[in-house]
């Protein structure tokens, strides 16, 4: 079984400035796929950035990027130079493939972004 | 070049009472999602369409919960004897299927309330 935890339940970041959201996950899975999903105010989850287990490089998406540690099972996410459209909820997720019924979303982060 | 969209955007109802949710998806995507989301928590997949196949119901709760798509394109999700613990955000997904990752792509969700 796969579970996801991520212990911070809200979090804010000064405009311009960077910040790292957790998340820790535990699968029995050889090969698994990590993601970070935005969902703003609109309801609409966006992928922000994922992250194939096998690969050792961290995933980069522009201001977004991922410190994945394996051996840890560790998965944060850093957002640079924040922005207010950064304001969300963030969940992170595994899943044994890319099919999304094999998804297992964390309870999210609440990221808020202040002037 | 719509994305996904779903309706109602919120819809009350009285406890006992039967809905019906509907999801319209990516024009030639061929995968259909639909998870619920509820209070503080994240994405809980409920059931997974892929063409003509037999869709894949391991998410749902209970026998109150059922889903059809018809054509391969919009589906409806229905919830009968609504329950106050139904009340949560539901969303629906889709995504093109092929070799690679493919990217699911969210509605903005129903929000659920049974009074």
């Amino acid at each position: 079984a796969q579970t996801v935890t991520q212990s911070q339940p809200e979090m804010s970041v000064q405009e311009a400035e960077t910040v790292t959201l957790s998340c820790t996950y535990d699968t029995s899975e050889s090969n698994y796929y990590l993601f970070w999903y935005k969902q703003p105010p609109s309801r609409q989850m966006i992928l922000v950035i994922r992250q194939e287990a096998y690969k050792q490089q961290n995933a980069t998406e522009n201001r977004f990027s991922v410190n994945f540690q394996k051996a840890a099972k560790s998965f944060s996410l850093k957002i640079s130079d924040s922005q207010l459209g950064d304001t969300a909820m963030y969940f992170c997720a595994s899943g044994r493939d890319n099919y999304g019924q094999n998804f297992v979303f964390g309870p999210g982060t609440r990221l808020s972004v202040l002037p | 070049g719509a994305g996904v969209s779903q309706s109602p955007s919120n819809k009350v109802t009285e406890k006992g009472k039967d809905v019906e949710l509907r999801c319209d998806p990516i024009s030639g995507h061929t995968a259909l999602y639909w998870y619920r989301q509820s209070l503080g928590q994240g994405l809980e997949f409920l059931i997974y369409f892929q063409g003509n196949s037999a869709p894949d119901k391991s998410g749902l709760p209970s026998d109150r919960f059922s889903a059809e798509r018809t054509g391969g394109s919009v589906s409806t999700l229905t919830i009968q004897r609504t329950q106050q613990e139904d009340s949560a955000v539901y969303l629906c997904a889709s995504s093109s299927t092929g070799t690679g990752y493919n990217e699911q792509f969210f509605g903005p969700g129903t929000r659920l309330t049974v009074l």
